[in-house]
């Protein structure tokens, strides 16, 4: 079956470093994505990994091992606006789709 | 404006009544996907379509019908809307398989009372 799997709420203060984390078994693969979406919008694409090792960009950074099953998005420096709900999504499913995780929101105490 | 828009943004329909959600994309992507959310559930699959006259079931079909008769819409229809498909929908696109950052469209939330 296809499962993905990430925490579904985390806490972090301003300025910190905070690490997501994401675990998948799909049936398929074709790159691991992370969509951020803040409260009552769209998601919206932040990081792209489809093979191993770390991705940055700017404050965000995302890291895949595909033969553990297992991603990583890092925020650095964190702001206020970060508070937001981070997707972690398997790209590759049998009809070509985006296989999304249930999502983990972060939010930034000051 | 390029991009992907939806609409109605916001829905309250009756229990039993035909709904046709609207999604409009400017890109002539090839991929086309409309989504539910719900709290505890995350983002599934109700329909896709890799071409125009092409669609083809996701996770959570049944109630649900679409059609692509154009490459840039893809309109989903309630036929007989009950309360559990309450929720909010999310229309999204690609230019390719898996491996391409999906865009996604606003949003419409219905209500079914």
């Amino acid at each position: 079956g296809q499962n993905i799997d990430q925490p579904t709420e985390m806490t972090a203060t301003e300025g910190a470093i905070v690490q997501i984390n994401c675990t998948y078994q799909t049936s398929g693969f074709n790159g691991l994505f992370w969509y951020q979406q803040h409260a009552g919008e769209a998601p919206t694409f932040l990081s792209y990994n489809v093979l191993d090792g770390l991705e940055e960009k700017g404050r965000f950074s995302s890291f895949l091992s595909r033969s553990k099953g297992y991603s990583y998005l890092l925020l650095k420096e964190l702001q206020m606006k970060d508070s937001a709900s981070y997707l972690c999504a398997v790209g590759g499913g049998s009809q070509g789709n985006l296989i999304f995780g249930k999502g983990t929101k972060l939010s930034v105490k000051p | 404006d390029a991009g992907i828009t939806q609409s109605p943004r916001y829905k309250i329909t009756e229990t039993g009544r035909q709904v046709t959600l609207m999604c409009h994309q400017t890109w002539s992507h090839s991929y086309m996907f409309w989504y539910r959310q719900d709290l505890g559930h995350g983002l599934r699959l109700i329909y896709y379509s890799a071409a125009a006259d092409i669609t083809d079931k996701g996770e959570v079909p049944d109630g649900y019908v679409v059609s692509r008769s154009k490459t840039e819409n893809f309109p989903l229809t309630l036929e007989s809307a009950t309360r559990s498909q309450t929720s909010v929908y999310f229309c999204a696109s690609t230019s390719g398989q898996g491996g391409s950052e999906a865009f996604f469209g606003q949003g419409t939330r219905l209500t079914v009372v």
